[in-house]
């Protein structure tokens, strides 16, 4: 167990949609990423977040947005779907700069 | 950050040494070495970190040689469930600026 939770573990939903993808960090954790693993693509660096503050933005779409609340919870807000969106999303926090970032178990969104 | 190159897949029986070795040559000065392993539909696990020389835990070894151009992760006595996708990631983690770029991996298969 990493400490890091993400919800839902499943998203099915069409084309056009608005879902929210929920992170809570672990505990002690100023620092949240997300990240997309699609087949075609591996693992995509998103958004980070410190201290509810955007840190670093990667490639992340315009529809996409995300935020980081007081209590450091994350959340990735996906608008617009589109069938290109499926995929597994996933979340790292991480303590000081260089100390590894854990990952949760990611939510896999299903766009019909 | 520094591009790695590491081998797509490797095969290995049970009980064996594994050695994945990571390419880096235009490694800077302030990058660390982190390896990641990743089960199907899991997020990535942090295996072990390191700067020069060796850096041993309970699960791998981590040597790294003086020019830290190239890194190798010793898995010892693999088993099956050390079946999975390892990566290698080279980066400042002390810049707090640090999202992970992920490379394909290498592909372990481990053969009873």
């Amino acid at each position: 167990d990493s400490g890091v939770t993400q919800t839902p573990k499943h998203l099915i939903t069409a084309t056009g949609q608005r879902v929210t993808l929920r992170c809570s960090p672990r505990s002690g954790d100023l620092s949240v990423y997300w990240y997309q693993q699609s087949l075609d693509q591996g693992l995509q660096f998103l958004i980070q977040y410190y201290n509810g503050e955007e840190r670093a933005k990667g490639n992340i779409l315009e529809r996409f947005s995300a935020q980081q609340f007081p209590d450091l919870h994350s959340e990735l807000n996906l608008s617009s779907l589109e069938l290109g969106d499926s995929a597994l999303y996933f979340c790292a926090s991480s303590g000081e700069f260089n100390q590894p970032q854990h990952f949760g178990d990611g939510t896999r969104l299903s766009i019909l | 950050l520094a591009k790695t190159t590491q081998p797509i897949s490797m095969d290995s029986y049970e009980g064996q040494e594994v050695n994945i070795t990571c390419s880096h040559n235009n490694i800077a000065t302030n990058d660390y070495i982190t390896w990641y392993q990743q089960f199907p539909s899991q997020g990535p696990r942090f295996i072990i970190q390191g700067y020069k020389t060796k850096v041993t835990n309970e699960v791998a070894s981590l040597f790294i040689p003086a020019d830290r151009k190239s890194s190798t992760l010793s898995l010892p006595r693999v088993s099956l469930s050390d079946t999975a996708v390892y990566y290698c990631l080279v980066g400042d983690y002390n810049s707090g600026n640090t999202p992970l770029v992920f490379g394909k991996g290498t592909r372990l298969s481990v053969i009873a």
